[in-house]
């Protein structure tokens, strides 16, 4: 079945600076991946997802590249604010809305 | 904003009683889920549960476990004679279309079995 590595497990970083996530995967018919961001107590919530036919993805802040040669994909935070210290996971799937192989996530903490 | 909710919260058992975590999924979704964390570990996929019946099960989703869509609301994941490795943070999700829709995950209910 699918495995997907996440790295790495806890990033520190000083607030405006950029935040890197990288995530690989096994499985070649995975063909979508979403990121979920999780604050204490909450459940996971989607903040951007892509799919296969593309390469990169950029909603405001937050961008998602994906390498499907290489089986990686990778989450970039520019101009972190502390509001963006949570858990952050990726997941894959074989097409969105089916089961997710999620990451073991990443604790990010932005320091003001 | 529409969401899913669960209930309880947090449930604390003892090993061998049996245990229904409650969730309401977003109210035009078809498609429904159960996940779970164990602490300090990946969240793990359970079951899938589309029109009224399951979908895709884990290896995990054995015969202690059970999902049932009893009155068209509510989404209920049973387990029936608890084991200490069964505490955990469950999840539940709800879809609106497979294929192409986002999962929508409830805030989860914390299980403590002792």
């Amino acid at each position: 079945g699918e495995n997907v590595e996440q790295h790495p497990s806890t990033l520190s970083v000083q607030e405006g600076d950029s935040a890197v996530i990288k995530c690989t995967y096994s499985d070649s018919a995975s063909n979508y991946f979403p990121w979920y961001k999780q604050e204490l107590g909450k459940g996971p919530q989607l903040i951007i997802d892509i799919r296969s036919n593309v390469g990169e993805k950029k909603d405001q802040r937050i961008a998602v590249t994906l390498n499907k040669t290489a089986k990686h994909f990778s989450l970039h935070i520019t101009e972190t604010q502390p509001e963006d210290s949570a858990v952050y996971f990726c997941a894959a799937s074989k097409a969105a809305g089916n089961k997710l192989t999620f990451g073991g996530g990443t604790r990010v903490l932005v320091k003001p | 904003e529409p969401e899913v909710t669960q209930t309880p919260s947090h449930q604390v058992t003892q090993m061998g009683q049996e245990v229904i975590l409650r969730c309401v999924p977003i109210s035009n979704h078809l498609y429904f889920y159960w996940y779970r964390q164990i602490l300090g570990q990946k969240v793990e996929f359970l079951v899938s549960f589309y029109n009224n019946e399951i979908s895709e099960k884990s290896e995990i989703f054995d015969d202690q476990f059970s999902v049932e869509r009893p009155d068209g609301s509510n989404f209920t994941l049973k387990i029936r004679s608890t084991k200490l490795e069964d505490s955990a943070m469950y999840f539940c999700a709800s879809s609106g279309r497979s294929g192409t829709g986002e999962l929508f995950f409830g805030e989860g209910s914390r299980l403590t079995v002792l």
